[in-house]
């Protein structure tokens, strides 16, 4: 049963191309998404975040878009640069939940010179 | 203010061994979460503990898996009698309050268990 689904595990993007990276949720009780980077070896580190009531938030680069009757949201990276090379985490959280982050399969981000 | 400690990062145990893998929050927070990590696959919520409390151990394995976090000390994920399946990656979190939906956690480094 997974409420949130990363369909594509890898992309490969050109430096100063757009990185759009992809998340479905099932879920409609969902009222806050996160994605979060990951570096191998190390812990998930938060990036961008979104609640339910919106249906844009922007931080530099980052640009996270949520569709809510699709049940979709994305992240888009612009410029792209070599450093963002790492998996990307959709996670998910609800109303009346405990908290707890539900998180998709990742995306594995590569950007080449 | 140091972040999310974890360990050890790594830990070999022989099948029907224990393991144990610590946790110390960052200073201040008092909310503890335990995800792993299967080879390949995304971050599977396990518990999510209070100081001396468990709010929610949906996650947890109904056998051989333990999670604590006591009122002095780290947080400690605790698994019986290993089998490989076991092997991956375990994650701690932490925040500093609850977190109302609004998610934001702060990840550890991440304890990585072998079982041979």
């Amino acid at each position: 049963d997974q409420q949130v689904k990363q369909n594509s595990p890898s992309l490969s993007v050109q430096e100063g191309r757009i990185s759009i990276l992809n998340c479905d949720y099932t879920n409609s009780m969902f009222d806050y998404f996160l994605w979060y980077k990951k570096y191998p070896a190390e812990g998930p580190t938060f990036l961008i975040s979104i609640s339910s009531i919106k249906d844009k938030n922007e931080d530099g680069r980052f640009t996270v878009f949520l569709n809510k009757s699709a049940k979709h949201l994305s992240l888009h990276i612009v410029p792209s640069q070599p450093g963002d090379s790492a998996v990307y985490f959709c996670a998910a959280s609800g109303r009346g939940d405990t908290d707890k982050l539900i998180f998709g399969t990742g995306t594995r981000l590569q950007v080449f010179p | 203010n140091a972040g999310v400690m974890q360990n050890p990062r790594h830990l070999v145990r022989r099948r029907g061994q224990e393991a144990r893998l610590r946790c110390s929050p960052m200073k201040g927070h008092s909310h503890v979460y335990w995800y792993r990590q299967l080879p390949e696959e995304g971050l599977k919520f396990m518990v999510y503990l209070q100081k001396e409390n468990i709010i929610d151990e949906s996650g947890m394995p109904k056998e051989r898996f333990s999670a604590e976090f006591p009122k002095e000390g780290p947080s400690i994920l605790r698994i019986q009698q290993v089998v490989r399946g076991d092997s991956a990656a375990y994650f701690c979190a932490s925040s500093p309050l609850r977190t109302g939906g609004t998610g934001e956690l702060f990840f550890g480094e991440g304890s990585r268990l072998t079982v041979l």
